[in-house]
Order: C-alpha cells, then structure tokens, then sequence
C-alpha cells in the first residue's frame, strides 16, 4: 500500500464549478499537511499548509484535513480555467533526525472555459 | 527575486555518460533537496542537505551522487550507474527542516 494515495483523474469541471480534490494517507504520524499546485513542465508551487486536522482557507481554497480517517482534501471554488493543473498533496513524515514530504502522484484538474 | 534556478532546462546525454544538474538558491534556505519525478508517480526523494558539507541519502540514492561546499549550490550527479536516468529532476530548499518545499522549474534529462 503506498504511504499518500490520490485519484489520478484527469477530472474536468466547468468554469466556476466547485472542486474537490482528495488524499488519503497510511501513516498517523503525519501532521503536517500540504498541497502544492503542479504546471505542465514546471516546479510544484505551495498552495497550501495545514497542521493537524480542521479547515484552513486562502481566497479561493479550502484544505481541509481529518486525522481519525487519514483523509485530506483541498477545496476550489469558482474554478477559473487558469486553475488547470495537477495538485499534489504531501504529508510531512518523520525521518530520522528530520523530516521529508511524501508527496502523491497528482490529481489533474482540467477547468473548461 | 528569490528562488531556485535550475539549469539547464534540457539535457541531452548518451548511455554511460555521467552529467551534473545544477541548482542554486538565493533564499537563504538551510535544506535543500533533490527529488525525481516519473509519470504516474508521486516526487522521490534522491538526496537530502540540511547544513554545508553535509547530505544523507534520500529513498533512490543509487547512481546518484551530490555535494554542497556552498549553502547556495546543491548539484546532483547521474552517473552511468543509475539504471533509468531519464527523469524529470526537481530540487527544492527549506528554511528549516519540518518547512514548506519551494522548488525549482525542473531539468528534463533523457538518456538515450
């Protein structure tokens, strides 16, 4: 079983539709949480960091996290067609004397105009 | 501005040459990071710094190698040893360990 699990998609949705998109994860130990925003042929870029469970909200986006079933998910509303992208979320996990994110394999989002 | 530059954006190499990606920073990040990133397949850890003169090996360190003599550079070597080097390459840095990844734009290399 792999240690951060997302649906790959792609998922389409019309311009201004609310998106969902969701992780689960194997390890309790987690408590950081984030998601970052991926571009064709570029870096991932931070959307988002949470600790712990609850909803924290920036603008358009809402992550949300629940600790007692291991599920994350990050929220866009009114989706423009420029949020087109894959998301990638990533537990912090504990390593040795440091941390290292564990990052899932993306969701694509395609947002049509 | 501050970032992270990586260069070259593309690179060409024939099988069992090694070749050296280059990343630089200028946030003035103590960590920095080099992942590997396959279709299909989340971000993997290759190598980790956390101080000058110091690095410790990620989750597929093997045919890899790295140095970091500057708390700027972290360049990271594919050697002829890495069994299927054509990747897209990210490196990252954090101010501290438990912080945010910021990342670079990537180096594309294909290895034919």
């Amino acid at each position: 079983q792999k240690e951060v699990e997302q649906d790959p998609g792609p998922l389409s949705v019309p311009e201004g539709a609310i998106v969902s998109l969701n992780c689960t994860y194997s390890n309790s130990a987690f408590q950081y949480f984030m998601w970052y925003r991926q571009y064709s042929r570029k870096g991932p870029e931070l959307l988002m960091y949470t600790y712990s469970s609850g909803n924290k909200e920036d603008g358009r986006f809402t992550a949300q996290v629940d600790k007692s079933s291991k599920y994350i998910s990050l929220f866009i509303r009114d989706s423009q067609p420029s949020d087109s992208a894959t998301y990638l979320c990533a537990p912090l996990a504990p390593m040795d004397s440091s941390y290292k994110l564990i990052f899932g394999s993306g969701t694509r989002l395609l947002v049509r105009p | 501005d501050g970032g992270i530059t990586q260069s070259p954006k593309y690179l060409f190499r024939k099988e069992g040459q090694n070749v050296t990606l280059s990343c630089e920073q200028n946030l003035n990040h103590d960590a920095m990071y080099w992942y590997r990133q396959d279709p299909g397949q989340g971000l993997r850890l290759i190598y980790y710094s956390q101080i000058v003169n110091d690095f410790q090996k990620g989750d597929i360190a093997e045919g890899y190698s790295v140095s970091r003599e500057k708390k700027e550079s972290f360049p990271l070597t594919v050697t002829s040893a890495q069994k299927n080097p054509t990747a897209f390459y990210l490196c990252a840095s954090s101010r501290q360990e438990n912080s945010p990844l910021h990342f670079g734009n990537g180096t594309r290399l294909t290895v034919t």
